[in-house]
């Protein structure tokens, strides 16, 4: 079974700087997959960033990159450059080998400040 | 290309009523999940099937929710009676059928639903 843990429940950040969001995760599967999802105040889970458990570099996508260190098991998502539109709710999860389901974490809302 | 479509977007019912719930995933797609999200949680699976197969409903509470996907492409989730728990956002997502881990899901825009 695959366990997902953020635990910054809340987090702010200044319009223009770079926030980290804490991701950990717990898995027996030798191979997996880590995604991260925004989920805006209208509701929609929107895919951001994937990163294979062999992959050897991090994964980016535009002004997201993900921090994976395998040995630690954590997976942070690093946002540079913050926006007022990346206010939101941020969900870390994973996905085990076969055809599974993902498994989401709490979340961690991330409001951004003028 | 086309997402992932869900109808409604909100519903508000009396509890004891019965409600259904209406998924489109994104063309090709082989894969359907149904998530519940109550509020203050992450999404967790309710049903997941590949083409008109159930793959995994071991979380489905099945005394009163029911799920069926009717020529492998679009869905409906049932619940009948309503209780006053099962408020929470209705997610679906779907993917495309690789059998792997980095197979990604897509997620349509969720319908919540409100039980009084």
């Amino acid at each position: 079974a695959q366990k997902i843990t953020q635990t910054q429940p809340g987090m702010f950040v200044q319009e223009k700087e770079a926030v980290t969001l804490d991701c950990t995760y717990d898995t027996s599967d030798p191979s997996y997959g880590l995604f991260w999802y925004k989920q805006p105040s209208s509701g929609e889970m929107i895919f951001l960033i994937y990163q294979g458990s062999y992959d050897q570099q991090n994964a980016t996508e535009g002004r997201y990159s993900l921090n994976f260190q395998k040995a630690r098991k954590s997976a942070n998502l690093v946002i540079s450059a913050s926006q007022l539109g990346d206010s939101a709710m941020y969900f870390c999860a994973m996905r085990g080998e076969g055809n599974t389901p993902l498994v989401f974490g709490k979340g961690t809302r991330l409001s951004v400040i003028a | 290309e086309a997402g992932v479509a869900q109808s409604p977007r909100y519903k508000i019912i009396e509890k004891r009523q019965s409600v259904a719930f209406w998924c489109n995933p994104i063309s090709g797609h082989a894969t359907l999940y149904w998530y519940q999200q109550i509020l203050g949680q992450g999404p967790k699976l309710l049903i997941q099937f590949q083409n008109n197969g159930v793959v995994d409903d071991s979380q489905l509470p099945k005394d009163r929710f029911s799920a069926e996907r009717l020529k492998g492409v679009d869905s409906t989730l049932k619940i009948q009676p309503a209780k006053l728990e099962d408020s929470a956002v209705y997610l679906c997502a779907s993917s495309p059928w690789t059998s792997g881990y980095a197979d990604t899901q897509y997620f349509g825009p969720g319908t919540r639903l409100t039980v009084l």
